[in-house]
């Protein structure tokens, strides 16, 4: 089945305390991105990559790390978590050139409380 | 950059009854791609349906269709028949076919169904 595997689902953690969110995709998809979402402002995009190697800052890219190591696997990384990065995070994949038409994948969404 | 504004914060329908959400965007791009998303109390993200920008022709999907007027950059989604399984928040998306494929989204929709 193709998915995108986001984990942990729910996470309730301290100020400071590194953290990471683990996201694989098995669709071969090249493009992989992180959100945010918060109430009234929609999905803001944290990082994408466009490939093996290649990422690149989104909108809200402050206080975030990301890897993209192996094409399936985007991890995102918390190196010292503040309570305004409380929030709910998906992951997506999607093909980029032809495949652009298609819609984006996504995880199944990760909250996060930070306290 | 591209933005997405979806201006009814919370809308509402009666059972059975036909409802529009509103989307419109900002692009100086004449090659994209247009998306609505329903995710419902679950958090998954679930697309609705999707269209291209070159296609004048509007998608439908069963009972979901859209308005899509390119020159006045509206994305409207329709809903017939609704039913109470509708009842979600919707986010009209935007990707860009030139900009690191960037996908932007509106603030969402909430759509409560009244039986």
């Amino acid at each position: 089945e193709a998915q995108v595997t986001q984990n942990p689902r729910y996470l309730i953690t301290v100020t400071g305390k590194k953290l990471t969110v683990t996201c694989s995709q098995n669709m071969n998809h090249e493009y992989m991105s992180w959100y945010r979402q918060d109430p009234g402002l929609g999905l803001r995009q944290i990082y994408y990559s466009m490939n093996v190697e290649v990422t690149d800052k989104g909108d809200v890219p402050e206080g975030y790390k990301v890897s993209r190591k192996e094409k399936r696997n985007f991890p995102l990384i918390l190196e010292s978590p503040s309570p305004n990065q409380t929030s709910l995070y998906f992951c997506a994949s999607s093909p980029l050139g032809a495949g652009l038409h298609t819609e984006a994948f996504f995880g199944q969404g990760t909250r996060l409380t930070v306290v | 950059a591209q933005t997405v504004t979806q201006s009814q914060p919370e809308m509402s329908v009666q059972e059975a009854e036909t409802v529009t959400l509103s989307c419109t965007y900002d692009t100086s791009e004449s090659d994209y791609y247009l998306f609505w998303y329903k995710q419902p109390p679950s958090r998954q993200m679930i697309l609705v349906i999707r269209q291209e920008a070159y296609k004048q022709q509007n998608a439908t999907e069963n009972r979901f269709s859209v308005n899509f007027q390119k020159a006045a950059k509206s994305f409207s989604l329709k809903i017939s028949d609704s039913q109470l399984g509708d009842a979600a928040m919707y986010f009209c998306a935007y990707r860009s076919s030139y900009n690191n494929n960037d996908m932007r989204f509106g603030a969402g929709t909430r759509l409560t169904v009244k039986p």
